[in-house]
């Protein structure tokens, strides 16, 4: 079955440290997105990757980094320096990275700062 | 440079019909509709790609102007399972190429 993979769904973490959360994807799309979901908010675009080797920032992308080795794979890392990091993360992928394609999700990954 | 959604909630009974309005202040090539039930991820329904284009996907269905830079989702005799979150998306050249979604539009359907 092809589609997106996230994990964990649900993480906690120490204030202080660093945590990364797991993207794959088989559906052999070039573009692959990291989204910030707050409670009752819509989604903001934190990094995106048109290509293996690629990415740049979005909106937010203070405190966070990325890297994109390989095609199917987009992990993302939430760092100290992000003094908020309690969200829903959502990772997303589509053909590429153009405005007629559409994005297709993961099941995300929920954030919580102890 | 957000796409502003209408209205930003409603409540329907069972059979009503319903009109989500996407409005933008940039030039609009192509619009995603989807829709987020309560801590899942977003669903694509459908894109519309040409002014003045609809589309329809069971009782739902959606219309595309360039000239005025909407989009417009119809819900029409909506069911329970219509409830969540709705959002309309978009790709913005502005320098780079970055994906954006609108504000959302909660939708809640009573029995």
């Amino acid at each position: 079955d092809g589609g997106i993979t996230q994990s964990p769904k649900y993480l906690f973490r120490k204030e202080g440290q660093n945590v990364t959360l797991s993207c794959e994807q088989n559906l052999n799309h070039d573009a692959m997105y990291w989204y910030r979901q707050d409670p009752g908010q819509g989604l903001r675009l934190i990094y995106y990757s048109q290509i293996v080797n690629d990415f740049q920032k979005g909106d937010i992308a203070e405190g966070y980094s990325v890297s994109r080795e390989k095609k199917e794979s987009f992990p993302l890392t939430v760092t100290s320096a992000q003094k908020n990091p309690t969200a829903f993360y959502l990772c997303a992928s589509s053909i590429s990275a153009s405005a007629a394609d559409t994005q297709y999700f993961g099941p995300g990954t929920r954030l919580t700062v102890l | 440079q957000q796409p502003v959604q209408s209205p930003q909630a409603v409540i329907l009974r069972e059979g009503e019909d319903a009109v989500i309005n996407c409005s933008s202040s940039k030039a609009l090539y192509s619009v995603h509709w989807y829709r987020q039930k309560h801590g899942e991820a977003p669903v694509f329904l459908m894109i519309l790609l040409k002014g003045g284009e609809q589309k329809g996907h069971e009782k739902i269905s959606a219309s595309f102007n360039e000239k005025k830079q909407q989009s417009s989702l119809y819900l029409t005799a909506s069911q329970l399972s219509y409830s969540g979150t709705y959002f309309c998306g978009t790709g913005v050249t502005s320098g780079t190429y970055k994906y954006i979604f609108g504000t959302g539009t909660r939708l809640k359907v009573l029995a």
